[in-house]
């Protein structure tokens, strides 16, 4: 069974650092590209960040582009979300996901979540 | 980026009713549209991929189609389990984007 668990979630105040880890198991995860979903209280699904399943290539959103950085240890089996300079905007459940696209973009395996509050 | 746009915001229905959900892509995205259900407090889940493919284990009375602007999510027969906010999303270009969402009530 595919599982993706979140964790490293919490509050804290705009400025501050944040690392988001995501274990994965019952899959090959290092066959699989892996993506960062992030969705504010009460409002829409918005992606994040994309990394192929080497690495290779790395994309992310324009709101968070230069702030957050993906990562991911095949050896562990984990993926991982550091978040720089955090702003009240980037308050929301943030999701790790699957990537089953021939070229990127669908996402067919989510965690559960993990809160992220940013605020003072 | 591609803006993905949803219609309606709310859908009011009833068990047994044939529901459809309009998304509309603001450049053509050939059929690179996936679509998601989700429910409170829940990640969501894939339901389409590619426009009109039926991901594994997702019952037949849902159903997707369309191809370059316009795509519809069709429930030919809504069942208590189908109340949820439903997203389309397009893969054909990075960064990828979702609809605000359509969610499907209690009429």
């Amino acid at each position: 069974e595919v599982q993706l668990v979140e964790s490293g979630g919490g509050l804290l105040q705009p400025g501050g650092s944040l690392r988001l880890s995501c274990a994965a198991s019952g899959f090959t995860f290092s066959s699989y590209s892996m993506n960062w979903v992030r969705q504010a209280p009460g409002k829409g699904l918005e992606w994040v960040s994309y990394i192929t399943s080497v690495s290779s290539t790395i994309y992310y959103a324009d709101s968070v582009k230069g702030r957050f950085t993906i990562s991911r240890d095949n050896a562990k089996n984990s993926l991982y979300l550091q978040m720089n300079s955090l702003r009240d905007e980037d308050t929301a459940v943030y999701y790790c996901a699957r990537d089953c696209g021939d070229y990127g973009g669908t996402f067919d395996y989510w965690g559960q979540g993990t809160l992220v509050t940013v605020s003072s | 980026d591609i803006q993905m746009t949803q219609s309606p915001s709310t859908l009011p229905a009833s068990v047994g009713d044939r529901v459809t959900i309009t998304c509309r892509a603001s450049q053509s995205i050939s059929t690179w549209l996936a679509w998601y259900q989700q429910k409170p407090g829940k990640a969501p889940k894939l339901l389409i991929h590619k426009a009109s493919g039926l991901e594994s284990g997702v019952p037949s009375r849902f159903s997707g189609s369309g191809s370059g602007t316009e795509f519809t999510l069709t429930i030919s027969s809504l069942q208590p389990d189908d109340f949820a906010t439903y997203y389309c999303q397009q893969c054909y270009s990075y960064p990828w984007t979702f609809g605000q969402g359509t969610k499907v009530e209690i009429k």
